[in-house]
C-alpha cells in the first residue's frame, strides 16, 4: 500500500520562529490533507491540497504531487501551534481512504 | 451548530465485555469513517461506510463491528474479541474528499 513519511518527527521553535514541514508519499494520489492535532484530541483540518499552494494566515501548503511531496510553513509561530502535525493521502480515487503518516510533534516555547 | 459528536468522551470497560462508541453527523455528509489512534501514532482507518446500509472494513478491522442505518450515524462496536482494545476513536465524515473529525472517545480497558 501507499507508504506516508513525514519529517522531521519531532521539531522544538522559539516563539515567532519559521518551521517548514514534510511529507512524502510513494504513490500518486488524489486527496492530500493536512491536519493540526491538539493536545486534547481533535484534528482541526488545515488544507486539502492534492496539488497547488494555499495559504491561510500564518500557515500555507504546497503539494508537488509529480514529485510527490507536500510542505506546510508555519511562519511566526505561536505556543497555540503546538500539537502533531498530520499528513494523509487517499489510496485510490473515490474511495477517500485516507492513509494517516506518524505526524510532527511541534512545541513552540515562550 | 454542523458539525460531528462523539460520545462517551471517556470510556472505560472490563475486559470480555462489548462496548459501543457513538457517532453522529449534521452535516449531510454521504460518508463516515472509524479510525484508531495509539500513542505516538498515527491514525488508522477501521471501517467506512459510504452510503446508508453499506460498509467497507479497513485495515485493522478485526475485533469490530459497525452498522449505518441512517445517514446521521455510525457507532462503533469494539468486541471482546479486539485483543488491544485501548486506545484513542475518532470518527469522521466527508461529503466529496474531504475528512472532517469528531472530537474523539478515550477508550481504556481495566
Amino acid at each position: 500500500g501507499i507508504q506516508v513519511e513525514q519529517s522531521p518527527p519531532d521539531l522544538i521553535l522559539q516563539e515567532g520562529a519559521n518551521s517548514t514541514l514534510r511529507c512524502n508519499f510513494s504513490d500518486s494520489v488524489n486527496n492530500l490533507q493536512w491536519f493540526h492535532q491538539n493536545p486534547w484530541g481533535q484534528l482541526i483540518n488545515l488544507f486539502y491540497i492534492p496539488s497547488g499552494t494555499k495559504q491561510n494566515g500564518r500557515l500555507s501548503a504546497t503539494t508537488v504531487a509529480t514529485e510527490r511531496y507536500s510542505l506546510l510553513y508555519i511562519s511566526s509561530s505561536q505556543t497555540t501551534d503546538s500539537g502533531v502535525y498530520f499528513c494523509a493521502v487517499d489510496t485510490q480515487g473515490g474511495s477517500e481512504k485516507l492513509v494517516f503518516g506518524k505526524g510532527t510533534k511541534l512545541t513552540v516555547n515562550p | 451548530d454542523g458539525g460531528i459528536t462523539q460520545s462517551p468522551k471517556y470510556l472505560f470497560r472490563k475486559e470480555g465485555q462489548n462496548v459501543t462508541l457513538s457517532c453522529e453527523q449534521n452535516l449531510n455528509h454521504d460518508a463516515m469513517y472509524w479510525y484508531r489512534q495509539d500513542p505516538g501514532q498515527g491514525l488508522r482507518l477501521i471501517y467506512y461506510s459510504q452510503i446508508v446500509n453499506d460498509f467497507q472494513k479497513g485495515d485493522i478491522a478485526e475485533g469490530y463491528s459497525v452498522s449505518r442505518e441512517k445517514k446521521e450515524s455510525f457507532p462503533l462496536t469494539v468486541t471482546s474479541a479486539q485483543k488491544n482494545p485501548t486506545a484513542f476513536y475518532l470518527c469522521a465524515s466527508s461529503m466529496e474528499y474531504e475528512q472532517f473529525f469528531g472530537p474523539g472517545t478515550r477508550l481504556t480497558v481495566l
